[in-house]
């Protein structure tokens, strides 16, 4: 069974403070590791890692992947309260499209 | 271009009752997908279509019925409405794996 685990569940933080997120995962049938954010509404699209050790920035947003020990991490630096949300890990599997599978999500609050 | 609408945004059932969940793209993507949400248990593949006349089942298929007669739409049926079927619903769609979702749809049944 696809496994996606996220850590941590929840964390609460200061505007300017910089948080790591987690995402490990045990699937079979590897494409690539989404990112997503989601504010009370649909998730939106953040990133997408399909290599080993190439970083995608987006502002101050990035994300890379270590397909070896099988995890990604989500950057956010000097973070502002419009980041607070649920940031999605997804893992896609599957020979032709990806079928996506999520973990639990880590809940983000930012403090003025 | 409206990307991935769904209808009708909030919907109450009651137990034993069917309704369908509507989902269309203007994307003119191949891939669709159903998923449901429940709290702190992320977002759960139901159905999934690689293009019209093709659906398989995801992780939690059981109680849903789809069909994909034309690249644009993919309903969601219910047939018989269960309580453990209370969640928000997201259709959506893609090429490859980058999936964009739709709004969504609370459903309640009591």
């Amino acid at each position: 069974e696809d496994k996606v685990v996220q850590s941590p569940l929840s964390l609460v933080v200061h505007e300017g403070d910089t948080v790591t997120l987690n995402c490990s995962y045990e699937v079979t049938n590897f494409r690539s590791l989404l990112w997503y954010k989601q504010e009370k509404k649909a998730p939106t699209f953040l990133f997408m890692l399909t290599s080993s050790g190439i970083e995608k920035k987006s502002g101050r947003l990035s994300s890379i992947l270590d397909k070896k020990e099988l995890f990604s991490i989500l950057n956010i630096t000097a973070t502002q309260t419009g980041d607070s949300a649920v940031y999605l890990c997804a893992v896609a599997t599957g020979t032709s499209y990806g079928k996506l599978t999520f973990g639990q999500g880590t809940i983000l609050t930012v403090h003025p | 271009n409206a990307g991935v609408t769904q209808t009708p945004k909030f919907q109450v059932l009651k137990t034993g009752q069917s309704m369908t969940l509507q989902c269309a793209q203007d994307m003119n993507h191949e891939y669709m997908s159903w998923y449901r949400q429940d709290p702190g248990m992320g977002l759960r593949l139901i159905h999934y279509s690689v293009g019209a006349g093709i659906t398989d089942q995801g992780e939690v298929p059981n109680g849903y019925n789809v069909s994909r007669s034309t690249t644009e739409d993919f309903p969601l049926r219910l047939l018989s409405a269960a309580p453990s079927q209370t969640s928000v619903y997201f259709c959506a769609t893609g090429s490859t794996d980058t999936q964009y979702f739709g709004p969504g749809t609370r459903l309640t049944v009591l």
